[in-house]
Parts: C-alpha cells; structure tokens; sequence
C-alpha cells in the first residue's frame, strides 16, 4: 500500500471550512484514497473515498489532483462535533480490504 | 442505522489468562476485521475474515490469537494467554455487499491486562 502525509495537527473556527491535505506521491493506478475518522477514542467512522475524480457527500468533499498524488478533504462548516483525528488511507481495491492507518491529522475545531 | 456491536465495552483481565471479546457485526455484511489500537498509537490490523475464514492476518496476530463466527452472528477474537502488552482498544469492523470501501467499526472493547 501507498504511504501518505499529513500533518498531525490543525486548527479551524467553528462554521469554517475545513480543509485537510494528504499527499500520497507514490500512489498506484489501482489504489484509491480513503478518508476516516477517529473521535476521541471511538471506533473509526468512514468519511468519503474517491479514485480520480472529486466526490462528495452528506459529510465532505474529496478533492483528488489531477496527478493523483495528493488530496484534499473540505468538511464545508466545521462544527465542535467534527473534532476528530482524520486518517487518509491509500489502499487498493482488492484482497480483504484491511486497512492501514498512519498517524492522522488531529483536527482541532475552535468556538 | 444500524451498528456494530462489541461487547464487554472494557475487560480487565491477569496477564496469561484467556480472554474472549465478542462482536455483532451488521447483518448481512460479508467482511469482518479485528483492529487494535494500543493507547496513543496507530489503529493496526489484526486479522480479516470472509466466508467463514481467515482471509489475511498481520504480524501480530500469532498463534495466541483466534476468531471464530460460531453462530452466523457473533464474531469473536480470542487470546489464550494474555501479556501486558496486549492491553489496547480492540475494533471490530465489517463491510457491507458491494460497498468494500466502507468499514463500519464498532465501538471498541477496552482490554486491560494486568
């Protein structure tokens, strides 16, 4: 599996956006990105994913360069709920699935 | 919605005593995993399971470790003979049919071993 980067730790203003990058350089064409998050000791909750082109949903948007070597993941309003470390994983779409988290980047969302 | 279920939610246990921590998994989902997280450091995987066996397993998952799915519902992880450093979060997680890029994980199982 590809190895990611992402910083260990960012602030945002409550009703802000939230933008959280992950460089992921030596990604293969198979692989795709992953976002998830860990709040304080709870169990990982799946955020978005994508392949090549940006996605979003009902929590974030995925933005995906068009190298595909990094990306970003945009939470549009922050509140004090998404206070969270965030994991960008970066595996491939076959064998069983299992993930691999890195350290994350823990994201602070300030009143 | 529903959820993954784990339970005890902590386990003390002495070092070298056997220990067995129990999963729901949501129904109908085809894969399920084992996950550790010890305090402070990284989520790190145990062990998958699909179709009734151990599809791929780590490092870490020894010969001290076991899973079974007794019943078609629960998913259990055993350790025979527990050492300190075995004290960690244990997660389990399954995926739904046709959505494996979605882990749903479970609330944890605090093991302590002292």
């Amino acid at each position: 599996d590809a190895k990611t980067t992402q910083p260990p730790s960012m602030d945002c203003a409550e009703g802000r956006a939230a933008n959280l990058p992950c460089n992921h350089s030596t990604i293969s064409g198979n692989e795709y990105v992953y976002w998830y998050r860990q709040i304080h000791s709870q169990g990982p909750q799946y955020i978005i994913h994508g392949l090549k082109n940006n996605e979003t949903n009902e929590m974030a948007s995925l933005i995906i360069t068009e190298d595909r070597k990094s990306s970003t993941l945009i939470l549009p309003h922050a509140t004090l709920r998404d206070t969270a470390v965030y994991y960008c994983i970066v595996t491939s779409a076959a064998g069983s699935y299992q993930l691999t988290f890195g350290k994350g980047t823990k994201l602070s969302v300030i009143p | 919605e529903p959820e993954v279920t784990q339970t005890p939610s902590h386990q003390v246990t002495q070092m070298g005593q056997e220990v067995i921590l129990r999963c729901v998994p949501i129904s109908n989902h085809l894969y399920f995993y084992w996950y550790r997280q010890i305090l402070g450091q990284k989520v790190e995987f145990l062990v998958s399971f699909y179709n009734n066996e151990i599809s791929e397993k780590s490092e870490i998952f020894d010969d001290q470790f076991s899973v079974e799915r007794p019943d078609g519902s629960n998913f259990t992880l055993k350790i025979r003979s527990t050492k300190l450093e075995d004290s960690a979060m244990y997660f389990c997680a399954s995926i739904p049919k046709g959505r494996p890029y979605e882990q749903y994980f479970g609330p944890g199982t605090r093991l302590t071993v002292t």
